[in-house]
Order: C-alpha cells, then structure tokens, then sequence
C-alpha cells in the first residue's frame, strides 16, 4: 500500500510570496495533521483535519491555513512568506483523530 | 501541557553496542508516548508506542521501550546497534482526547562507528 504522498519534495521562493503544498494520506484514513520541523528541532503541530472539519492548530500565525477534501487528500497555504517560514514541512494521515499518525516524506520550503 | 525532554542531542555507540536513548515526559494527563526514527532527508518513521497497555513496547527493527511512572521517562534501547541504525530519534507526547497532537522533543542523532 502507498504511504502519505507530498507534492512538491522541495520548493523555493521568496519573502512575501504565498505557497501551497499538498498531502494525500494514506489510502482509508480520513485524519491529516500538518507539522512545521525548522532545522534541528523536532516538528512541531500546526493543524490537524478530520472529515474536513478543523479539529485542532497550533501555535501559527494567521498567514497559516489548511483545509481537507472530500477525497480527504489536503492542503497547507502559507501567505506573506518570511524568512523564518523555511523549514521542513510534514504531513501525517491517521484512521481517526485520536489514532497513530503515519508521516510523509514533507516538502522542504526555502524561503529567500 | 505536555512536553518531552532528550537528554543528549548526539550519541555516539560502536557497532554492536547497546543503543540507550533518553527521554522523560511531562502530562497532566495520561500519556501516549511515542518513538519516531528519520533518517536523513526523509520524513518520520514510527518505531514503537506505549498507549496504556504493556509497559514494555516492542517495535520494529529490535527496537525496545519502557514506560516508567515513577519516574516518567520513556527510554529507548537496542541490544546491539548496527550501522543502519544511524539516524535522528524523536520521542514524542500526546494526551488522550478529542485529537492527537504530538509534541515532539528536540531529537537525538545517533552516530554509529565500525
């Protein structure tokens, strides 16, 4: 069976700009949780959607936003990047909200 | 609030050494606790977790886990490294509840020597 799936694997662009990365979970789970992993620090949590309902964010900035489609495949919109906005970008698919999240490979976002 | 704390950002063993990685928790609450293992360039791997049941987890790759209340650590350990086990771990928290977000320590690289 295919894992979580990341679009794109890496991504440059410049301060100001606004960038989407996509997450297909694996195939049967309808929970995706989004995790920010800035270099040398672990991940940390920003959102977690379930049947395309926000279940949970983090502690970001409104320039951070998400959202989950009926196919339960996902979207994380990042507005008026920052230099600090450079990081590993991770998605993670689970059964259910409160189940084991399994990982993607992340998209690697350097900003300019 | 929950946080984990890595004792130790590198450890070095030799090959074939014992492979101790540490970890203790903070929760308000009852605990999931969680071993992730990423290898470089890629994205996190579960290696184990503790949900309440045994205290002592198995997971993958000869890996191993013990839960201790007392002293809320959640330790990682391998009888013997081998060189593929070369890699950054993550113990990660999350409480039960409505959803789970995991809030991951700061990491361990483990660098293993012939």
């Amino acid at each position: 069976d295919a894992g979580v799936t990341q679009s794109p694997t890496h991504l440059i662009k410049t301060r100001g700009q606004h960038v989407t990365l996509r997450c297909s979970p694996i195939s049967g789970h309808k929970s995706v949780s989004w995790y920010q992993q800035v270099l040398g620090q672990g991940p940390q949590f920003i959102f977690q959607y379930y049947e395309k309902e926000e279940r949970g964010r983090g502690n970001f900035p409104d320039r951070f936003s998400a959202r989950q489609f009926p196919n339960y495949s996902s979207e994380l919109n990042v507005n008026a990047l920052l230099l600090g906005d450079s990081a590993l970008y991770l998605c993670a698919s689970s059964t259910g909200p409160s189940e084991t999240q399994y990982f993607g490979p992340g998209t690697r976002l350097l900003v300019l | 609030a929950q946080s984990v704390t890595q004792l130790g950002s590198h450890v070095s063993v030799s090959e074939g050494a014992l492979v101790l990685l540490r970890c203790n928790y903070s929760s308000s609450v009852p605990p999931y606790l969680f071993w992730y293992v990423q290898y470089p360039n890629q994205g996190l791997q579960l290696l184990l977790k503790y949900t309440s049941a045994a205290t002592l987890v198995k997971g993958i790759n000869g890996f191993e886990a013990e839960f201790k209340k007392s002293e809320t650590s959640f330790h990682l350990t391998k009888p013997s490294a081998h060189m593929s086990d070369a890699a950054e771990y993550f113990c990660a928290v999350s409480g039960l509840g409505g959803f789970q977000k995991l809030v991951f320590g700061t990491g361990t690289r483990l660098l293993v020597s012939p």
